[in-house]
């Protein structure tokens, strides 16, 4: 199975910040990777696929970038909003993996 | 908008079986995918397959093979998981998703909209 290392698993920013999360897959999956938002209680949501590109209807704030074996998601100015963890997925080979997650708050 | 709601919450004994079930509505529930994926409590996200709602066809994680059922009732638009031989460690939020993609082409993993999930545990 390919494992998915993301990076910090936890973070503290203040409004208006850029973030960055990282997400390191164990062997090449191309561009075969999303990021999920999944605030408290709720499901995850679809924020990126193909590794860069935005799903419809989620704010330009949110990007993501990479290929091969490392990735980056980026909030580039911080809303409370924001607050969830995220993961990323590869769908480069079965099983679907997922990474162990970012929990991300408001510092 | 395009819907996935999921069964209430259950709770089982260890060795016995759950079945949760997944309602689509305001889309041909036929036409796409239906993937499965769980979260055990504070942990992250464990894809279990995906069942194609128009032939029935699926496809598991070597993880769940022999435990796993998916099944789907296209007269009232619902997908169904079942796990036998529950143990303590499949307490989980069971979630159905939706492929992105067509069942006209393989899955294309991105899954949207999520239903609201399911939390079984598995308790003596």
């Amino acid at each position: 199975d390919i494992q998915m290392t993301q990076s910090p698993s936890s973070l503290s920013a203040s409004v208006g910040d850029r973030v960055t999360i990282t997400c390191q897959a164990s062997q090449d999956i191309s561009d075969f990777l999303n990021w999920y938002q999944q605030k408290p209680g709720k499901a995850p949501k679809l924020l990126i696929y193909d590794a860069s590109n935005l799903e419809t209807g989620v704010p330009s704030r949110f990007s993501g970038s990479g290929s091969g074996t490392d990735f980056t998601f980026t909030i580039s100015r911080l809303q409370p909003e924001d607050i969830a963890t995220y993961y990323c997925q590869q769908y480069d080979n079965l099983p679907i993996t997922f990474g162990q997650g970012t929990r991300l708050d408001i510092k | 908008q395009v819907q996935l709601v999921q069964s209430g919450a259950e709770v089982k004994k260890p060795g016995a079986s759950v079945k949760v079930s997944c309602k689509a509505s305001l889309y041909t529930f036929t036409a796409y995918y239906i993937h499965w994926v769980r979260q055990a409590p504070g942990q992250g996200l464990e894809w279990m397959g995906w069942i194609n709602p128009n032939s029935g066809g699926t496809y598991f994680a070597q993880t769940f093979r022999g435990r796993v059922t998916m099944t789907r009732d296209t007269s009232i638009n619902t997908a169904y998981m079942q796990l036998s031989s529950l143990r303590s460690d499949d307490t989980a939020v069971y979630y159905c998703a939706r492929d992105k993609g067509s069942v006209a082409n393989p899955p294309s993993f991105w899954f949207d909209p999520w239903g609201q999930g399911t939390l079984v545990t598995v308790s003596s």
